[in-house]
């Protein structure tokens, strides 16, 4: 079964308000999390990470939370962007030796202007 | 449901000789796979969409007779780097449309666990 999970294929948000992007996980021997920001015929690029030892991190209008207990983490956008429109895909490892990512099937965000 | 598997999980090779990687889809079916390279910085390089009953499409830059992409199946595609050397090392990963099943969105894709390739 998918060790990572990103039950919403798509959603769809206003320009200006908030997107929430959630990704769940299973395996607790995972310590080490990534988004993914994916363009039609690209691959994905990397966009922000976490590492078990903290519960949020933030670059500028992303940020990511951990909640290891729940095993789930979330991406948030504020303010979205019709820009950030994508496919997004969360991705799991155990340390952050650049080695075997596990990714969910991603989420097509849609930021209506 | 919906796992993606990638034989081997890495490999060790001598320069100048090929190497197969496979990717299955083990629980549905795909006419659509991805074949991506990682680099530096984590972030994934399209190297070919791999078709069903078709040729592969290459992106631009990937040499299409040094990785050989093969669609035989509709729950099989494979990558042959063909006479690698010390630059091919890299992580590989597949991934996979899927056909046919409920719920999922046109752009969903099933990622495999990857290849770590190691050319001395």
């Amino acid at each position: 079964d998918q060790q990572v999970k990103q039950n919403s294929p798509s959603l769809s948000v206003q320009e200006g308000r908030i997107s929430i992007l959630n990704c769940d996980y299973t395996n607790s021997m995972f310590d080490y999390f990534l988004w993914y920001k994916k363009y039609p015929a690209e691959g994905p690029t990397f966009l922000i990470s976490i590492s078990s030892i903290k519960d949020k991190n933030e670059d500028g209008r992303f940020t990511v939370f951990l909640n290891k207990s729940a095993k789930h983490l979330s991406l948030h956008i504020v303010p979205s962007q019709p820009g950030d429109s994508a496919v997004y895909f969360c991705a799991a490892s155990e340390g952050n030796y650049g080695q075997n990512f596990v990714f969910g099937p991603g989420t097509r965000l849609s930021v209506l202007p | 449901g919906a796992v993606v598997s990638q034989h081997p999980s890495r490999v060790i090779c001598k320069s100048g000789t090929s190497v197969k990687i496979e990717c299955r889809s083990l629980d549905f079916q795909a006419t659509t796979m991805f074949w991506y390279r990682q680099f530096p910085k984590q972030s994934l390089m399209l190297m070919a969409t791999s078709n069903e009953g078709s040729k592969a499409t290459y992106e631009q830059g990937v040499e299409k007779d040094k990785f050989l992409i093969n669609h035989a199946s509709l729950t099989l595609s494979t990558l042959t780097v063909t006479s690698a050397h010390p630059e091919d090392s890299s992580f590989y990963i597949c991934s996979a449309k899927p056909i046919g099943l409920a719920g999922v969105d046109q752009e969903t894709q099933y990622f495999g666990p990857g290849t770590r390739l190691l050319v001395l």
